[in-house]
């Protein structure tokens, strides 16, 4: 199983420039993560998906979008990037339910200049 | 503000030595805690779950204590060997969603 796919592995935006972030899992897991990893500081949610159909915002939603398209898939958009979304970001799924381990993909590095 | 704390300077052992890495919380109550491995470039993985109920949890030659009066978990790997060379991340849980709050996590380097 490859369990949680992210694309692009790297990624170098201009300010101001859109893209968005890809994940699939295929683990049949009914939740799903985007967090971004900064050194120093632990890994933050952005937003998560409880369930195919819903999204909420985590702890640091602003500059970014998300699009859960199916159960397998989780989207990230970033409309306009800044400087200060120079980050890692991860993808994560897991079963449902509270204390359900994190299975995590293997990040975007993502810089913009 | 919720706050976890990881030791932030690497912590260099000897093979065969037992690692012992620390996560302290304030302002919250988490009903669990997980602990995760991060190898460099790569996404965490997760190692094992232990909720507030709990005081220890053994799996392998890994061991995790709870203790919600010190607010502190210990995260112990016996017999370590070069290969435990990682980053460890603690992150706690409560409520119904599987919200966690991670710790920016401790760097364990095990020497030959």
């Amino acid at each position: 199983n490859a369990g949680v796919t992210q694309t692009p592995k790297f990624q170098v935006l201009k300010t101001g420039q859109s893209m968005t972030l890809q994940c699939a899992q295929d683990m049949n897991h009914n939740s799903m993560y985007w967090y971004r990893q900064d050194p120093g500081m632990g890994l933050r949610l952005i937003y998560y998906s409880a369930s195919e159909g819903t999204t909420d915002k985590g702890e640091v939603p602003n500059g970014y979008n998300v699009s859960r398209l199916n159960k397998r898939e989780f989207s990230l958009r970033l409309e306009s990037a800044a400087p200060s979304q120079t980050s890692v970001y991860f993808c994560a799924s897991s079963e449902t339910g509270a204390s359900a381990p994190l299975h995590f993909g293997n990040g975007t590095r993502l810089t913009v200049t | 503000s919720q706050k976890i704390e990881q030791n932030s300077e690497a912590l260099n052992i000897q093979e065969g030595k037992t690692a012992t890495l620390t996560c302290n919380y304030t302002n919250y109550s988490p009903a669990y805690l997980q602990w995760y491995r991060q190898d460099p470039g790569r996404g965490p993985v997760f190692l094992l779950l232990i909720r507030e109920n709990e005081k220890e949890k053994r799996k392998e030659r890994l061991k995790v204590t709870f203790d919600t009066t010190l607010k502190q978990s210990l995260f112990h790997i016996t017999a370590s060997q070069p290969a435990d060379s990682a980053t460890y991340l603690c992150a706690l849980g409560s409520g119904g969603y599987n919200k966690l709050i991670f710790g920016a996590g401790t760097r364990l380097a095990v020497h030959p």
